[in-house]
């Protein structure tokens, strides 16, 4: 069964710290996606990322970035540069593509709070 | 905004009772996903839709059903209301292939039951 732990449930930073979110994911799928959503105090869930498990490439989307490492079976999420606006929970979900229904399996949230 | 609607926003309630939340999909997106995101459980799976078939169950208690209709929107029957089922609702829409699992979400519905 597939499973994703976020072993960090709550990270303070100060302001332009930079600031790494773990994640680390369980499948016996070769072909999977993990996803990176924002739940600001609001309460919506804002997409930032997918990734399929054939693209190990990092990615940078301005002070966002991402590392997928397949040998760890690991998808961190790093912000550089932090801003009190990047106060919000972080959700890491996998999402097995060949099952029926591919649906979310989320982490538990890591909360990040960012002081000025 | 990312072009999926729920409604209401918010709803209280009391035990007991039955409620219905309702969920627009994406324009084009024949796959509706609903989630339930409480303190003890998390963000949870509960029921997919596909074109007005139920694909995928997850943990969904059997006082909660679901249905797609015609025009793909989808509607969460929620009966029998208890305090546990205090929580916010999300669903969500994808096209719906096995390639093309991006899930984009609507608000939410905050259903406070009393």
């Amino acid at each position: 069964a597939q499973k994703v732990t976020q072993a960090q449930t709550e990270i303070s930073v100060v302001e332009k710290e930079d600031v790494t979110l773990d994640c680390v994911y369980e499948t016996r799928d070769t072909t999977y996606y993990l996803f990176w959503y924002k739940q600001p105090p609001s309460g919506e869930l804002v997409f930032l990322i997918r990734r399929n498990s054939f693209d190990e490439q990092n990615e940078i989307s301005g002070r966002y970035s991402w590392n997928f490492q397949k040998s760890t079976s690991s998808f961190n999420f790093t912000i550089t540069a932090s801003q009190v606006v990047d106060s919000a929970v972080y959700f890491c979900a996998l999402s097995e593509a060949l099952r029926a229904g591919n649906m979310l399996t989320f982490g538990g949230g890591t909360r990040l709070m960012v002081k000025p | 905004d990312s072009g999926v609607t729920q409604t209401p926003k918010h709803l209280i309630t009391a035990t007991g009772q039955r409620v219905t939340l309702r969920c627009s999909p994406r324009s084009g997106d024949l796959s509706v996903y609903w989630y339930q995101q409480s303190l003890d459980q998390g963000l949870q799976f509960l029921i997919q839709y596909y074109n007005g078939e139920e694909r995928a169950k997850g943990n969904i208690l059997e006082r909660f059903s679901a249905q797609q209709f015609p025009d793909l929107h989808s509607e969460l029957n929620l009966s029998s209301l208890e305090l546990g089922d205090s929580a916010l609702y999300f669903c969500a829409s994808s096209v719906g292939n096995p390639w093309d699992t991006e899930a984009f979400f609507g608000q939410g519905t905050r259903l406070t039951v009393v």
